[in-house]
């Protein structure tokens, strides 16, 4: 597609749930991030992902929070037992990388998760 | 953890006027990108200035880096209502060139 695309887009859960949040990057794009970005700050840095391999996870908050790409393009961040902490938007970012050496993000619209 | 601090965290200006918001960093980079968010939408790309250079400029953008003092600044002259929007500096790091946000400078442009 021409962008990134997050689904969904709004997603409500109760406390001890589990949501997946997908993630469908440009075509071709070789870098994928995943950020958290709670009301009035900025992104908070989650995973990253060349292809399919998760080269860093320094950024999930709990063991709670899995993120996968299998085949180095959709990817699926999975919060396991949600809690009221958890809510934020979830933003996934895509780079073309290896081009100009710099990864320019490209932004989806994210994903507003909002535990009861 | 937040790699980057931007100064002000909100700044209000007259349509026109120009804007200047500031970023601290701290550790070394390879290269230093701004964002623009628009309330409730995703970030979008403004400009990126590489660690070896000091100056960019981009249309009615300019930003600066002084790697000395691990500090940038973006200017907007003549600002516009449509530049009404948060305003995050982003720094990638490491091998794979790690992209870290700041808290974002809240700018709004009175028309």
């Amino acid at each position: 597609g021409a962008g990134v695309s997050q689904s969904p887009r709004y997603k409500v859960a109760k406390r001890g749930q589990d949501v997946a949040l997908r993630c469908d990057p440009i075509s071709g794009h070789v870098s994928l991030f995943w950020y958290q970005q709670a009301l009035g700050q900025g992104p908070e840095f989650l995973t990253y992902f060349q292809n399919e391999a998760q080269l860093d996870k320094s950024g999930l908050p709990s063991d709670r929070f899995f993120a996968e790409r299998p085949e180095g393009s959709v990817s699926t961040l999975k919060i396991q037992r949600t809690q009221q902490e958890d809510s934020a938007v979830y933003l996934c970012a895509s780079s073309q990388d290896r081009v100009s050496g710099a990864n320019v993000l490209t932004f989806g619209a994210g994903s507003r998760l909002t535990v009861l | 953890s937040q790699q980057g601090e931007e100064d002000p965290q909100a700044l209000s200006i007259q349509e026109g006027e120009n804007a200047t918001m500031n970023c601290s960093y701290k550790t070394s980079i390879n290269n230093l990108q701004w964002y623009r968010q628009n309330s409730g939408r995703g970030l979008v790309h403004l400009i990126l200035i590489r660690s070896n250079e000091r100056e960019k400029h981009s249309g009615r953008l300019r930003v600066t880096l002084d790697t000395s003092k691990k500090s940038s600044s973006l200017l907007i002259t003549a600002s516009r209502a449509a530049d009404t929007a948060s305003y995050f500096c982003a720094t990638a790091t490491g091998g794979y060139q790690k992209v870290t946000f700041g808290i974002g400078t809240k700018l709004q442009v009175i028309p």
